[in-house]
């Protein structure tokens, strides 16, 4: 199984600022997810990213909102940028890992973020 | 893209009785189906999972049946006890070959309650 760990664990910041979000896996990984939970809802899907080439977003996510960088197979990083009351969510990064004979995603522990 | 309906949205029940969550898809190229369980601030942690290869896979005391002509497939669990209480999540995926599994699509969690 893969470890995952999240820096922050939690946040609360001013609307307008921005927020970077770390994510550190213990093996390498091809793809990296990033997922938005908001409260109390289901989780969405903001970009997959590869390492070595732009990341991918999904539907209503930009880069420009939501800049990814992947420097390397162990990590990522996700910035929340200019920052509204509407992102408070918590932000989960997840990798494929292998659990015996089959490969699956593992989450990382989130970042809760609010806004003010 | 992929569409994932859950349902119930909330389920209420005796410790020992069953509970059963259901999920529909969209896509009929979807061919890996999870289930996640998430507690109370922890993150989600896959419980079960089923390719489209196969229409039953049983893990003690949770089950999962997928019907691909009529694109759901549900969670099955026997024998509830208290500590079964938490959002369930199901998901799903298409796996183009090797053991990537890409995105996941999550349906909107169905919140189980067992009461002792």
């Amino acid at each position: 199984s893969a470890v995952i760990s999240q820096k922050p664990s939690r946040d609360i910041c001013q609307r307008g600022t921005s927020l970077t979000i770390q994510c550190q896996v213990d093996s390498q990984v091809t793809m990296m997810f990033w997922y938005r939970q908001q409260p109390g809802q289901s989780l969405t899907l903001i970009a997959t990213a590869n390492q070595g080439s732009e990341a991918t977003y999904e539907s209503g996510f930009v880069i420009d909102k939501f800049p990814i960088s992947r420097p390397n197979l162990t990590f990522s990083t996700l910035t929340v940028s200019n920052m509204s009351p509407e992102d408070s969510s918590i932000y989960l990064c997840s990798v494929e890992g292998s659990s015996g004979s089959y490969d699956e995603q593992f989450f990382g522990p989130g970042t809760r973020l609010t806004v003010l | 893209g992929e569409n994932v309906e859950q349902h119930p949205s909330t389920l209420s029940v005796q410790e020992g009785d069953s509970a059963v969550i259901k999920c529909t898809y969209s896509d009929s190229a979807s061919n890996y189906f999870p289930w996640y369980k998430q507690e109370l601030g922890k993150r989600p942690q896959l419980i079960i999972d089923i390719r489209s290869n196969v229409g039953e896979k049983k893990d003690q005391r949770i089950a999962v049946t997928l019907n691909k002509t009529a694109k759901h497939f549900s969670l099955h669990i026997t024998e509830t006890q208290p500590e079964d209480s938490a959002v369930y999540f199901c998901a799903a995926s298409y796996l183009a070959g090797g053991t990537s599994y890409g995105k996941l699509t999550f349906g909107q969690g169905t919140i189980l309650t067992v009461h002792p």
